[in-house]
């Protein structure tokens, strides 16, 4: 049973680099899409990007200036750094798994990242 | 982009009672990849429906998604006290994805 682990600091300094890391356990990182998705307090999902297993990504506009997506499959796990951070980043984020044509099956439990000085 | 509208904001219905959420797309959906996820209090989404009709894994059959294009709708019959929760629709037909802003259900 394949499962996910998000992993990071949970305080980040306004206008530094938020990074965090989603483990995957329990299956491989091949023929998968793998997303990163936020939720400020109170509010609705974001999806911020993904990274699909052959290394093509994709960002959602609003933060593409600011999203980088990598993976590492050696480790299995794949990460999130997002740059110039200001209060309004403060959320919870998530990691979730997809397949072609289905909707986000697996997800992390999410961890909360709260951007203040 | 696509922008998901989904409404009503928030939908109270007693036990047993059907709850219809609806999921506008402000474009065509390809393929009607569309999901549907719940997500309860300190809880990570859970995937309930894609491709819109299809059920995951170990969803009830009370859940039933149903549209394409730019409409679709969640239907959950027999309401339990357990199906209080935000639900949120998400398209993946395009290499950008996006979330609707959510519906509160609450089981009076």
């Amino acid at each position: 049973q394949v499962q996910l682990q998000e992993s990071g600091p949970g305080l980040v300094k306004p206008s530094e680099t938020l990074s965090l890391i989603c483990n995957v356990s329990g299956g491989p990182i091949l023929s998968y899409y793998w997303s990163w998705i936020r939720q400020p307090p109170g509010k609705g999902l974001e999806w911020i990007g993904y990274i699909y297993y052959t290394g093509s990504t994709s960002y959602t506009p609003s933060l593409k200036s600011r999203v980088t997506i990598s993976a590492d499959t050696s480790k299995n796990q794949f990460s999130l750094k997002l740059s110039s951070v200001t209060a309004a980043d403060t959320a919870v984020y998530y990691c979730a798994r997809s397949r072609y044509g289905s909707g986000m099956d697996v997800w992390g439990q999410g961890t909360t990242v709260t951007v203040s000085s | 982009e696509i922008v998901l509208t989904q409404s009503p904001g928030t939908l109270s219905l007693s036990p047993g009672e059907r709850a219809t959420l609806s999921c506008r797309a402000s474009q065509t959906v390809n393929n009607d990849y569309l999901a549907w996820y719940q997500q309860k209090p300190g809880q990570a989404p859970r995937l309930l429906m894609y491709r819109p009709s299809s059920r995951a894994t170990g969803i009830p059959d009370r859940f039933s998604g149903s549209g394409s294009g730019t409409n679709f709708t969640l239907t959950i019959s027999r309401l339990e006290p357990e199906d209080s929760a935000v639900y949120s629709c998400q398209q993946y037909g395009s290499s950008l994805f996006t979330f609707g802003q959510g519906t509160r259900l609450e089981i009076k």
